[in-house]
């Protein structure tokens, strides 16, 4: 079974300034997904970024990028120029790629930006 | 754009009573997800559907059923009540193809108290 780990229960940067949250993963499979997801006191569900394991280049969305290292099974997201609206529960996610297969999430890290 | 409606978005039950939460999908989208999120936990999977059957299966409690009907909207059954079954109910949706037909549009979940 796949696992997902995020070693970081809680992280706090300045506005302004960049971050870097961390997760790594376990599975035998050469083709999956992996996901960043931000969970605000909503408790909405928002898809930060998205990065298929086929392509060796590193994702980017404006603000967000990860940091994809496929032999080390590691996967983190970089937030640069974190503002306010930043602050929430970032929860890192693995999917296989056979269609209708279930998400598996991290533990989730709390950020907290501060002003 | 549409997003994934669920209902109700909030419900309070009593022990050993039946609840139902109902999930539409954003249009075009045949793939519908539960997940099941606790206090202060990741969300869990439970079940999913795709093109009305079942493709993938969770930790989901023998007390629980759920369905995908013909307009691809989704039901999740959930019988003899427990304390420990109050939590949010995400339902998620993806497409049939496409460049997103891995992703995940989550819904706003459906927030379940157990009295």
């Amino acid at each position: 079974a796949q696992t997902v780990t995020q070693s970081q229960p809680e992280m706090s940067v300045q506005e302004a300034e960049t971050v870097t949250l961390s997760c790594t993963y376990d599975t035998s499979e050469s083709d999956y997904y992996l996901f960043w997801y931000k969970q605000p006191p909503s408790r909405q569900m928002i898809l930060v970024i998205r990065q298929e394991a086929y392509k060796q280049q590193n994702a980017t969305e404006n603000r967000f990028s990860v940091n994809f290292q496929k032999a080390a099974k590691s996967f983190s997201l970089k937030i640069s120029d974190s503002q306010l609206g930043d602050a929430a529960m970032y929860f890192c996610a693995y999917k296989r790629s056979t269609s209708g297969s279930r998400l598996t999430f991290g533990e989730g890290t709390q950020l907290t930006v501060n002003p | 754009a549409a997003g994934v409606i669920q209902s109700p978005r909030h419900l309070i039950k009593e022990k050993r009573e039946t609840a139902t939460l109902k999930c539409y999908p954003i249009p075009r989208h045949d793939t519908v997800y539960w997940y099941q999120q606790g206090p202060g936990q990741d969300p869990q999977f439970l079940i999913s559907f795709y093109e009305k059957m079942q493709s993938d299966k969770g930790s989901i409690p023998d007390r629980f059923s759920a369905q995908q009907f013909s307009d691809y909207h989704s039901e999740l059954n959930m019988s003899s009540l427990e304390l420990g079954d109050s939590a949010l109910y995400f339902c998620a949706s993806s497409p049939v193809g496409g460049a997103v037909y891995n992703e995940q549009f989550f819904g706003p979940g459906t927030r379940l108290t157990v009295l």
